[in-house]
């Protein structure tokens, strides 16, 4: 399998402007989680999902994020508009029945906000 | 709510040093614990958990025991080599089946 895929590596964006970041889980996983992390508050969860629904966005900022998970094999996460206190790194996870057995990280999207 | 603390860093080793980097946890029940390990422009990775008191968890020469009675889960390793130069997280599993991380800790190891 190819781990959690998370496209771009990279995204800078003037203020105002949407992002889109972009998850594809491991296959057969049925747990999808988004985190970011910045050096004053390290890892945050956003949001998580459980075949596709989402349980607990309780760590989303504002309105101006949002995620969907459309099948079982995507997500997304969508800032609008952007800021720039959301530069961040933007981590998603994927897992088999919860955490108990650890988590598969993507490589993570920086996202630079100008 | 629950919750990890992690010492602070940076800490920063000789090769083949003993490496220690303390943990202890806040939680209702009895959770399930762990380390991930984050290389530079990674994500993170799995190092090692235990589920329950006493269990422990070993994984590349990383060690790290569930103690109940000081709400500990310490990691340690005899011999770092410079290959673990990392940020080391501390986490905790709570019943609604996400993760909670400690800040995490730098650890760099000189050759």
């Amino acid at each position: 399998d190819a781990g959690v895929i998370q496209s771009p590596r990279h995204e800078v964006t003037e203020m105002g402007q949407e992002v889109t970041l972009r998850c594809k889980p491991i296959s057969g996983h049925d747990y999808l989680f988004w985190y970011r992390q910045t050096m004053m508050r390290g890892l945050e969860l956003l949001i998580y999902f459980n075949n596709n629904v989402p349980i607990d966005d309780s760590g989303m900022p504002e309105d101006r994020f949002s995620a969907k998970m459309p099948n079982a094999s995507f997500s997304t996460l969508k800032i609008q508009p952007s800021e720039p206190r959301d530069s961040a790194v933007y981590f998603c996870a994927s897992s088999f029945g919860g955490a108990y057995y650890g988590y598969t990280f993507g490589s993570g999207t920086r996202l630079t906000v100008v | 709510g629950d919750s990890v603390t992690q010492m602070e860093g940076p800490v920063t080793l000789s090769e083949e040093a003993f490496l220690t980097i303390n943990c202890t946890y806040t939680a209702t029940g009895y959770p399930s614990l762990f380390w991930y390990v984050q290389y530079p422009g990674e994500g993170l990775q799995l190092l090692l958990k235990a589920t329950k008191a006493d269990d422990k968890g070993s994984n590349k020469g990383f060690e790290a025991t569930y103690r109940k009675e000081t709400t500990s889960f310490h990691l340690e390793k005899g011999s770092v080599q410079v290959s673990d130069s990392a940020v080391y997280f501390c986490a905790l599993l709570s019943n609604d089946y996400k993760l909670s991380f400690g800040a995490g800790t730098t650890v760099t190891v000189r050759a």
